[in-house]
């Protein structure tokens, strides 16, 4: 079975600076793996995802992230974050032969002046 | 941009009434899927739908059901609203054609609240 965990429930950081947001996850078979986000009172938006392969991987907005499979990581970057990206980022994960995603709990990205 | 919608966004309601929550998408999605998803977790899969005629119930059990008479639409009905299913739900839609991965496109939510 597969798993993900959000290592940060929460994320301050200020404007401008670099953010990352880490994702790690359990299977034993290949996965595809997703980043979404979550404004407030909104549902959610596909920033990027991995299906093979660089491992790195460019989305929306200025994001990207980078698969490492013997870390079993996908964590999410950004150089120079905004007011804007303040918001919830989850990460998800497919396993190769169905179709279902599962979630993590979630990051809160808080970024101030 | 999905287009994927959901009605009502917000829904306050007492206990024992009957609800349904709306999810239409425009995309021709085959699959179609309902989350509960509450503060600070993750989203937990309820129902889901492969296409017409077709439902299945998800990882997290719940007290509601759904129907897929239509191929873009994909109601959630509970039949008598409890404090418990105070929740924001979110409907999702992917096309099953071609490969996986399976690239979910989500709605806005319907957040409900049952007095």
């Amino acid at each position: 079975a597969q798993s993900v965990t959000q290592l940060d429930s929460q994320v301050p950081v200020f404007e401008e600076a670099p953010v990352e947001l880490r994702c790690n996850y359990s299977s034993s078979v290949s996965v595809y793996l997703f980043w979404y986000v979550q404004y407030p009172n909104q549902g959610l938006q596909l920033l990027l995802k991995y299906l093979s392969g660089s491992t790195l991987v460019k989305g929306i907005n200025g994001f990207e992230a980078e698969f490492n499979k013997s870390q079993t990581s996908f964590h999410l970057r950004k150089p120079s974050v905004h007011i804007s990206d303040t918001a919830e980022y989850f990460c998800a994960v497919s396993e190769n032969s169905g179709y279902a995603l599962n979630f993590g709990k979630g990051t809160s990205l808080l970024v101030t002046p | 941009e999905a287009d994927i919608y959901q009605t009502p966004r917000y829904l306050v309601i007492g206990t024992g009434k009957k609800i349904t929550l709306e999810c239409s998408q425009t995309m021709g999605h085959d699959k179609m899927y309902w989350y509960q998803q509450d503060p600070g977790m993750e989203l937990h899969l309820i129902h889901y739908s492969y296409g017409v005629n077709s439902t299945e119930k998800g990882d997290l059990s719940s007290e509601s059901t759904v129907s897929r008479i239509r191929t873009e639409h994909f109601p959630l009905t509970l039949e008598s609203a409890r404090p418990s299913h105070t929740s924001q739900y979110l409907c999702a839609s992917s096309d099953l054609r071609g490969l996986p991965p399976n690239t979910q496109y989500f709605g806005p939510g319907t957040r409900l609240t049952v007095l």
